[in-house]
């Protein structure tokens, strides 16, 4: 079974550009997460997709980042425009369904590494 | 929101050595999940644990839901085991992830 693929890996820009992320899950799985990890911290969620509806975007700073998920499969996440303080890494993890008590393992992908200069 | 504290911060151990690194969380969750993240940023989920006791190999976690902390424990430690640990707790209908502040493990032969 492949696991969650990301891409790019590694990004660096200059602050004020935009930048954007994609994330392709595990197949079948309904929930898609985006993290920020900072380092030295732990990962922070983003925003969390249930199929192609937003479930939590609370902690999204929605003046410079935005997130999609077409079709319920794929997702982008854009930074625009970009700060030194976006410097971090962007993980996506994928989970078969979230919700109503289920326990549902997420699975994590290699994350993209942004540098903003 | 929700705060989760994990302790210690830094751990050394040689290798061989057995250790708990603990949990604690402010308020009621749904689950709770050990990870580990290795050196080269990949998280892997260990234990799905809300409350009770897993064992998994050398590793086994336990949660006290009612006292609000969970505890892994590492046995015969290897120095694949060095990296970072973090527990998360889900909140909420949907369960909303937060992730504890992790501890930093260092096995050394």
């Amino acid at each position: 079974e492949a696991g969650v693929a990301q891409s790019p890996r590694y990004k660096i820009i200059e602050k004020r550009q935009s930048v954007a992320f994609w994330c392709n899950p595990i197949s079948g799985h309904a929930t898609l997460y985006w993290y920020q990890q900072i380092l030295g911290q732990g990962p922070k969620l983003l925003i969390q997709f249930q199929n192609n509806g937003v479930v939590d975007d609370s902690q999204l700073p929605k003046d410079r980042f935005s997130a999609e998920r077409l079709k319920g499969v794929d997702s982008t996440l854009k930074i625009q425009p970009a700060k030194l303080e976006d410097s971090a890494v962007y993980l996506c993890a994928s989970s078969l369904e979230s919700g109503r008590g289920r326990q549902d393992t997420q699975y994590f992908g290699p994350g993209t590494r942004l540098t903003v200069l | 929101g929700i705060q989760v504290e994990q302790s210690p911060p830094d751990l050394i151990l040689q290798e061989g050595a057995n250790s708990t690194l603990r949990c604690n969380f402010s308020d009621s969750v749904n689950n709770l999940q050990w990870f580990h993240q290795n050196p080269w940023g990949q998280l892997i989920n260990l234990f799905y644990i809300p409350s009770g006791t897993k064992q998994n190999g050398r590793l086994s976690a336990t949660t006290v839901a009612t006292e609000r902390y969970s505890l892994l424990y590492i046995s015969s430690s290897q120095t694949t085991d060095s990296g970072v640990y973090f527990c998360a707790v889900e909140r909420g209908g949907y369960q909303k992830v937060t992730f504890g502040t992790g501890t930093k493990l260092q096995v050394i032969p």
